[in-house]
């Protein structure tokens, strides 16, 4: 399994909904990524895991809550978010610090009405 | 502080024209990653090249090649015979080791083949 998979693939909520994005890879990989990428922009980091400790966040909102809750499972909690957080969420992997075996998983498209 | 550059927006060529992407970088670091990315219309980053800052050697894969040289700080990237299926996006990006290892993306080139 070289994939990393993202459910759902399109979610529209309301401002004041509470909702869940999810992460699987099976590759045994220890570093997850979630990346936000607006419309004809690159994607921007949001948190990095590594081994399912949170390493790094890019001061992003409180109303965007990551949880690994373990090495192959990464999701993105949100609640109370804006319209201007309608974007496609990328998550990713890779094996370690390194970067060895960068993996996309193929976005969750986020409409926020 | 890293940073990629595309100087590049968009290019639009015919069918079987040959096209090269442009991606310059800056970092302090002594090893670091570049990679190519595409993303299609619909959506998914696929995965290009990654190529390690201590291997200059070009790459070429079907009709895809790659130009490293570190004395520019240059990783170009070259499609041969484009065809309709190339249209999208290509981002190059940039990566440290341990807290670096973030991908830094440049703009992406917005490539459109024509029949």
């Amino acid at each position: 399994d070289t994939e990393v998979t993202q459910t759902p693939k399109h979610l529209v909520m309301g401002m004041t909904n509470k909702k869940s994005l999810k992460c699987e890879q099976h590759m045994g990989h220890r570093a997850m990524y979630w990346y936000k990428q607006k419309a004809k922009k690159p994607p921007e980091l949001m948190f990095v895991y590594s081994y399912e400790k949170l390493s790094i966040n890019e001061s992003v909102p409180s109303r965007f809550s990551p949880e690994c809750p373990n090495s192959s499972l990464l999701n993105l909690h949100l609640h109370a978010l804006q319209p201007e957080d309608s974007a496609l969420y990328l998550c990713a992997s890779s094996q370690d610090w390194l970067g060895y075996g960068y993996t996309f998983g193929s976005g969750t498209r986020l409409t926020v009405v | 502080a890293q940073k990629v550059t595309q100087a590049q927006t968009e290019i639009s060529v015919v069918e079987k024209e040959d096209v090269t992407l442009d991606c310059v970088y800056e970092t302090r670091d002594t090893t670091y990653y570049l990679f190519w990315y595409k993303q299609p219309p619909s959506g998914e980053l696929v995965f290009l090249i990654r190529r390690n800052s201590f291997d200059e050697q070009n790459e070429i894969s079907g009709r895809y090649s790659w130009n490293f040289q570190k004395s520019t700080s240059s990783f170009n990237f070259t499609i041969t015979a484009s065809q309709v299926v190339d249209s999208a996006v290509y981002f190059c990006a940039l990566s440290g080791t341990g807290a670096n290892s973030k991908l830094t993306f440049g703009k992406g080139i917005t490539l459109s083949v024509r029949p």
